[in-house]
């Protein structure tokens, strides 16, 4: 069954340095997300992607944050400079479009990020 | 801002007996909820989902219930094994386009 693929699988940055998250979602599909867990809290959506824009953002998704289709494949979130509260587990997903139920939304493995 | 709530952390289930997992929202205008299941150091699996138009989706041993006057759904494993221990997370979309929100999650343990 295809999936969705997220590397790295940790990621350790000091406070105030950039870091890229890359994804690989499901070849079909459309929608693109980004979503991240803090230890201890609930999975939080930051994004949608759709026809190479933003289609939703949360408030979490400030200046810092950017998402970026850089080819047919690859789908990444970059964080401009990091802070320790940015610590946390990142979460891809993709969809086919239509209604997230009928269409529901596959999850990568994560990301998980570690600021210093 | 808590619009979807699972407040039991933690289940605990014998093999073969009916696991329970629920899950309360506050949002009148949540239309689809899902069910995922996440395992250790794995990204959440989709399990099931229903439309707010019905009250009642199955799916072999999973059935999901919806009580929209309560604003409150849930999750029945029947039988349970043990390999249905994982954290549950409860899902709700639908007022502003896919964006999904989850509970915390409750982490369930079927034991032999």
């Amino acid at each position: 069954e295809p999936e969705v693929t997220q590397t790295p699988s940790h990621q350790v940055t000091q406070m105030g340095q950039e870091v890229i998250l890359r994804c690989v979602p499901i070849s079909n599909h459309l929608y693109f997300y980004w979503y991240r867990q803090i230890l201890g809290q609930k999975v939080e959506f930051l994004v949608s992607f759709y026809n190479n824009e933003i289609s939703e953002k949360s408030e979490i998704f400030d200046d810092q944050f950017s998402v970026e289709r850089p080819d047919g494949s690859n789908f990444t979130l970059k964080i401009r400079s990091t802070k320790l509260e940015d610590s946390a587990m990142y979460f891809c997903a993709s969809g086919t479009g239509g209604h997230v139920g009928n269409q529901p939304q596959h999850f990568g493995d994560g990301t998980r990020l570690s600021i210093l | 801002d808590q619009q979807v709530k699972q407040n039991s952390p933690s289940l605990s289930v014998q093999e073969g007996r009916i696991s329970i997992l629920n899950c309360d929202y506050t949002n009148s205008m949540f239309d689809y909820f899902l069910w995922y299941k996440k395992y250790p150091a794995e990204g959440p699996t989709f399990l099931i989902s229903i439309s707010s138009i019905k009250d009642k989706n199955e799916d072999g041993r999973f059935t999901v219930f919806l009580n929209k006057s309560a604003k409150h759904l849930s999750l029945h494993i029947v039988p349970s094994q043990p390999g249905d221990s994982a954290v549950y997370f409860c899902a709700a979309s639908g007022n502003s386009g896919y964006a999904l929100n989850f509970g915390k999650g409750t982490s369930l343990l079927v034991t032999p």
